[in-house]
């Protein structure tokens, strides 16, 4: 069964500053995607950032951007110029090929804090 | 356009009682999924339905069930509830085929 860890309960960053936060997974599957959640206090899981395991470019999206490193089965996300609103829990995610596959496996998540 | 939308988005029970959540998916989407996400944890999958049928289940005991209507609409039911049961209930939507998902801002379950 694949499982996704996130070994960094909290993590804090200064406004304007970079921040990263790590994930690790494990699987025996070659094709897979993988995805960054942010969970603000509203609750509502937002999606960051995906990436496909086939595509061997990192994917960036503005201030956002991945470290996928296959053989090491890890993806790290990078906020870059951090601001006040990406204050919020974050979630590391997988899910296995297939068509129409929502079969997510979800990390236990990291508490982001923004410092003005 | 309406995101996807739960209810209720609190809800009290006492235990051994039944519950029903509703979700109604983005216009369009035909793919919905359920997710309990207990404090201080990540969500963790309990069911998908497409085409009103269930097409994926994860590790939870048959106390759980779900369905799908015409409209794409569903509902998840929990019977003779477990103080265990206490969590926030997410339902997410998404078009056939697509890797994204959807996520409403869940039902928050409460058992006593």
């Amino acid at each position: 069964a694949q499982t996704v860890t996130q070994s960094q309960p909290e993590m804090s960053v200064q406004e304007a500053e970079t921040v990263t936060l790590s994930c690790t997974y494990d699987t025996s599957e070659s094709d897979y995607y993988l995805f960054w959640y942010k969970q603000p206090p509203s609750r509502q899981m937002i999606l960051v950032i995906r990436q496909e395991a086939y595509k061997q470019q990192n994917a960036t999206e503005n201030r956002f951007s991945v470290n996928f490193q296959k053989a090491a089965k890890s993806f790290s996300l990078k906020i870059s110029d951090s601001q006040l609103g990406d204050a919020a829990m974050y979630f590391c995610a997988y899910r296995s090929p297939g068509y129409n596959n929502n079969d997510m496996r979800f990390g236990a998540g990291t508490r982001l804090t923004v410092k003005p | 356009d309406a995101g996807v939308t739960q209810s209720p988005t609190h809800l009290i029970k006492t235990r051994g009682q039944h519950v029903t959540l509703r979700c109604s998916p983005i216009s369009g989407h035909k793919s919905v999924s359920w997710y309990q996400q207990v404090l201080g944890q990540g969500p963790q999958f309990i069911f998908q339905y497409y085409e009103k049928e269930e097409r994926g289940r994860g590790n939870f005991p048959d106390r759980f069930s779900a369905r799908q209507f015409p409209n794409y609409s569903s509902e998840l039911n929990v019977n003779a509830l477990l103080l265990g049961d206490s969590a926030l209930y997410l339902c997410a939507s998404s078009w056939v085929g697509s890797t994204e998902a959807f996520f409403g801002q869940g039902t928050r379950l409460t058992v006593v």
